[in-house]
């Protein structure tokens, strides 16, 4: 069974960074069928899409985040990583790890996250 | 304003059908990209409801059905049942998005 869970602060100053890691088990996230992202839901509000990596290297960032966001990746734990940088209080959100499949649905989300930004 | 275009709301008595729809355009799903739902109960992440369309993953009860035709999508539920409460989202890809996928606005749906 895979699962995913994410860790991190759940209160950041503004202007400091964001940092989340997910934890995957169940799968290898060097695997060459899935593409592992990250996601974030506003209180109330609906999903977006944040960023995702693939085993090749390759990674993709939504440019509503306007380059503040980074994906990192250790194999090894089995691990990766979210920064956000220069967060606001617009940064509020429940932010969720996940699998998707090329093109395909999400298939795995972690339990999510609250990360509040005091305005 | 989401590209994929859901109601914001639904609702139904227990045992009714209700069905969801979820406009695109010619960039999405009438680009050729399946339609992926996701059911959402308070507190909870989002769950793989129906992907590619119409198919159900394991365990997700023949209640729920999916459709795609043009640029829109629907999500169709029969016997409404209490626990289906909750929100419930479709999702694809655009042409402009280099795989990162797009989600409607989400739908609440209402058992009276």
């Amino acid at each position: 069974q895979v699962q995913l869970q994410e860790s991190g602060p759940g209160l950041v100053k503004p202007s400091q960074t964001l940092s989340l890691t997910c934890t995957v088990s169940g799968a290898s996230i060097n695997s060459g069928a899935y593409y592992w992202s990250w996601f974030r839901q506003h209180p109330g509000k609906g999903l977006e899409c944040i960023a995702y990596f693939y085993y090749s290297g390759s990674t993709y960032y939504n440019p509503s985040l306007k380059r503040r966001a980074t994906i990192s990746v250790d194999a090894s734990k089995n691990e990766f990583s979210l920064k956000l940088n220069s967060v606001t209080a617009a940064d509020t959100a429940v932010y969720y790890c996940a699998r998707r499949q090329n093109f395909g649905p999400v298939d795995y989300w972690g339990q999510g996250t609250l990360v509040t930004v005091p305005s | 304003q989401s590209v994929l275009t859901q109601p914001p709301s639904v609702s139904g008595a227990p045992g009714q059908r209700v069905t969801i729809s979820c406009t695109g355009s010619s960039s999405n799903i009438g680009a050729g990209y399946d339609v992926h739902w996701y059911q959402q109960l308070p507190g909870a992440a989002p769950k793989l409801l129906i992907y590619n369309n119409s198919d159900r993953p394991s365990g997700v009860p023949d209640r729920f059905s999916g459709s795609k035709s043009g640029t829109s999508a629907s999500l169709a539920i029969t016997g409404l049942q209490t626990e289906d409460e909750g929100i419930y989202y479709c999702q694809s890809y655009d042409t402009s998005l280099s795989g990162l996928g797009l989600f409607g606005g989400g739908t609440k749906l209402t058992v009276l």
